[in-house]
């Protein structure tokens, strides 16, 4: 079983849309959680860590299940300029992050 | 604030060759990962350093990789002798040590063998 596994996608969508991508992970240690965006032929960026209680920047909201071991990141009222790919990665203290093979999505006009 | 700087931005070489790649890390950062990313395989952690220190180097394919980090602002990674079936983009990153703290990324070595 992967570490860290994501639907690949590619999500399709038009503008104005909500979007939501999920991740699982398998290590139960894990303690931090992250998602980071990677845009064509550019480095991975971090879009916005995760909390237990959840957490909300702006359209996009992250939540975390521990006990599933599951993470996902909701993106409202979606705009061209989030076509990207959006990649889950957790870590457990003092340990490289892993990150998953990342959540293509594609806004549309 | 500098971000992680690596270099060169690309490399085209043909097989055989040595191919030396250069990082160096945002100030104040004491961890630092050498990452492999290709379209099948997504981003790969090959090794890290806490403390100029190699902790976690299990994800290094082969002999022919090698990383050192001879202090805390400069790293390489070298190829020797290089394969086309090395050709990636191999990022560096750093970070802190604190808990929830995310990495950095630099621009990326694009890297194509002949």
């Amino acid at each position: 079983r992967k570490e860290v596994e994501q639907d690949p996608g590619p999500f399709n969508v038009p503008e104005g849309a909500t979007v939501a991508f999920n991740c699982t992970y398998s290590n139960s240690a894990s303690q931090s959680f992250f998602w980071y965006r990677q845009d064509c032929r550019k480095e991975p960026k971090l879009l916005m860590s995760v909390y237990s209680s959840g957490n909300e920047d702006g359209r996009f909201t992250a939540q975390l299940n521990r006990a599933s071991q599951y993470i996902s990141l909701l993106i409202r009222d979606s705009k061209l300029s989030d076509s990207a790919t959006y990649l889950c990665v957790v870590n457990q203290a003092g340990t490289a992050l892993i990150f998953g093979k990342g959540t293509t999505l594609s806004v549309s006009s | 604030d500098a971000g992680v700087i690596q270099s060169p931005r690309h490399e085209v070489t043909e097989m055989g060759q040595e191919v030396t790649l250069r990082c160096k890390p945002i100030s104040g950062h004491d961890y630092l990962f050498w990452y492999r990313q290709t379209m099948m395989r997504g981003l790969e952690l090959l090794i890290y350093f806490n403390n100029n220190v190699p902790i976690d180097d299990s994800g290094m394919p082969e002999d022919r990789f090698s990383a050192k980090m001879p202090n805390a602002s400069f790293s390489t990674l070298k190829i020797q002798p290089s394969e086309p079936r090395d050709s990636a983009v191999y990022f560096c990153a750093s970070g802190r040590t604190q808990r929830n703290q995310p990495q950095h990324f630099g621009d990326g070595t694009r890297l194509s063998i002949l």
